[in-house]
This record gives C-alpha cells, structure tokens and sequence, in this order.
C-alpha cells in the first residue's frame, strides 16, 4: 500500500491564483483530513471528512473548499491565494472505528505565496 | 489559554540520556492521547496512542497520561541520534469526526 500520497510536493503561487492541492489513499479509510502546518503553531485542521459526499469545516476554513467524490480523494482547494496561506499542507486519513484516532499522514505540500 | 500546550523547546541531548516531553490540556472531554513524531520535511506518524489515563511502554518509548492533572508525558530512554525529530501530542474527545487537537511540537535533537 501506498498509504496517503499528496500532489504536489513543492508549489509557488502568485497572490490571487488558484489551485488545488491533491489528496489519494488507498487504505480504504471513511475519514479524511486537511491540515495546515505553520513554523512552531503545531497542525490546524481546514476541512475534513467523514465518507463520500460528505464535508464539513474544520478550524481554519477561510480561503479553502473541498470535495469528496470518492472514498480514495479528498482535494483541497484554494481560490485567490493570499501570503497567509503559505504553509505546509497536510493531508491524513483514519479508520472510522474504535482506533478512529489513528491518523495517517500523507508528505505534505510546501506552498509559498508570492 | 491554548487547548493544548506543548513545551516547544528546542531540546538538546547527549545519547543515551532520558527524554521527557510534556503536554497539558484543558478540555475535559479530552480522552485519547496520541503522540506523533515528525521528522524533518515529513508528515507526522503515530508514535503511541493511550486511552484515558495510565501508562503504555513500547520499547523505548513510555507514554503516561494523568487526566486529573490534565498532564500527558513521553519519555524516551537510551535517546539514540535516530530520535531526533519534533515530537507532536495530539488529543481526541471521540465524536463521530475523531478530530485531533495537536501541541505546538517539541523539537528534540539527539548528540552522537
């Protein structure tokens, strides 16, 4: 198994762009998550969900959207991206059983906004 | 006041010394207690997962949790060069999302 794969690993972006961070796994997990890492501030959580279909807002939605078309992606959004959403973007899934809490994290995407 | 709070370090020790690195929290509700480690320019694994409060050893690795004190623990004996990365705690009151509430990190960095 591949487990959390994430695409691109490495973006620069010009203020007011757009573009989509892309998210796979192929452990059959119902949970997906969206986080973003900035320096010293720990994970903070964008979006997340529980199933196909099925979305909702985490900490720190402004500025993203999401989808989940399918059980194995979870795309991430951005529309007009601002200096403030340059971070590193992670992207995890978890079992939606008693061991739910369990997270796998994909590499991360380094986005700089320009 | 942060839910979670995390020393942040940076931490510097010699090989073989003991590591400890602590969490306090406010939220009651909080009962799963995980920690992550990450490497430099990696995502963060699963390192040890608890529930509720006690201890859990896995070979070098201890975690302890004290929900009366709202204070979690991981010590890491015999610290070998390999242990150097940043150390996240992560907490989870359950729900159906099983969202995690992570610490800041502590950055631990392991001298040969």
């Amino acid at each position: 198994n591949a487990g959390v794969t994430q695409t691109p690993k490495f973006r620069i972006l010009k203020i007011g762009q757009s573009m989509t961070l892309q998210c796979t796994q192929d452990m059959n997990h119902n949970y997906m998550y969206w986080y973003r890492q900035d320096p010293g501030m720990g994970l903070k959580l964008i979006y997340y969900s529980v199933g196909a279909g099925i979305t909702d807002k985490g900490e720190v939605p402004n500025g993203y959207n999401v989808s989940r078309s399918t059980t194995e992606d979870f795309p991430l959004r951005l529309e007009l991206a601002a200096p403030s959403q340059t971070s590193v973007y992670f992207c995890a899934s978890s079992y939606s059983n008693s061991r739910g809490e369990t997270q796998y994290f994909g590499p991360g995407t380094r986005l700089l906004v320009l | 006041q942060k839910e979670v709070e995390q020393d942040p370090g940076p931490l510097s020790v010699p090989e073989g010394a003991i590591v400890s690195l602590n969490c306090t929290y406010s939220n009651s509700a909080f009962q799963y207690f995980m920690w992550y480690r990450q490497y430099s320019r990696k995502g963060p694994e699963l390192l040890m997962y608890t529930y509720s409060s006690g201890n859990k050893e896995d070979g070098r690795f201890t975690a302890q949790v004290d929900k009366s004190s709202k204070y979690i623990s991981l010590f890491i004996r015999d610290s070998q060069p390999s242990d150097s990365a940043t150390y996240l705690c992560a907490m989870s009151a359950g729900g159906s999302a099983r969202q995690l509430t992570f610490g800041s990190g502590t950055q631990l960095t392991v001298l040969p």
